[in-house]
């Protein structure tokens, strides 16, 4: 059981490129969301999907995007990579029953950095 | 938006030594969840709680969910505790977690 698997663990990117940060969870969960931490600070939201097909902005999604066409992936891409992107960027999963959300589950993490 | 503040921000401890990491919070919540991550490295889920008290091994949990606060308490503290802890509240939607910034503990042998 591997829980939430985020590839890759780190890259460099140059200013205005792209690429996606793959996430994939095998607990059928049917929430998913990526967050990103940035030094000194909590981590914020970025995108959030509550089920396939479904995908909702969360505080800080300016230059991301995401799709949920299955209930186990769910990736993010950055378009036109900028230096304020440079962070540690966090995919996680969980269940929800009665109005209350459980089984958080992180994974590894991405560490980004945009030259 | 519910905000949430750890104290302390970085805490130097001896091994063996009692530790408590706090956590308040403005709105009121569904869950809140204590979360560990060592440098470099994931974040891992300790505790989710709504109410009272819970014990995994050496760490206890608690929340008071009048005054809006929550406690993380370390027993018999090891140099393998250190790590940044993390407070983080939901409120029942979809719309994720809110996170506290963190506390840096260090345990010293």
């Amino acid at each position: 059981n591997a829980g939430v698997t985020q590839t890759p663990k780190f890259r460099i990117l140059k200013i205005g490129q792209s690429m996606t940060l793959q996430c994939t969870q095998d607990m059928n969960h049917n929430y998913m969301y990526w967050y990103r931490q940035d030094p000194g600070m909590g981590l914020k939201l970025i995108y959030y999907s509550v089920g396939a097909g479904i995908t909702d902005k969360g505080e800080v999604p300016n230059g991301y995007n995401v799709s949920r066409s299955t209930t186990e992936d769910f990736p993010l891409r950055l378009e036109l990579a900028a230096p304020s992107q440079t962070s540690v960027y966090f995919c996680a999963s969980s269940r929800k029953m009665d109005r209350v959300v459980y089984g958080y589950t992180f994974g590894s993490g991405t560490r980004l950095t945009v030259v | 938006k519910n905000e949430v503040e750890q104290s302390p921000q970085n805490l130097t401890a001896q091994e063996g030594e009692f530790i408590t990491i706090n956590c308040s919070y403005s709105v009121g919540i569904s869950a809140l969840h204590w979360l560990q991550q060592h440098p470099g490295g994931g974040i891992v889920s300790l505790f989710m709680l709504s109410s009272g008290k819970k014990k995994h091994g050496r760490l206890i949990a608690t929340i008071n969910i009048q005054e809006k606060h929550s406690s993380l308490h370390i027993t018999a503290s090891h140099p393998r505790d250190s790590a940044v802890y993390i407070c983080a509240v939901s409120g029942g939607g979809a719309d994720g977690l809110t996170f506290g910034k963190g506390t840096h503990l260090i345990i010293q042998p």
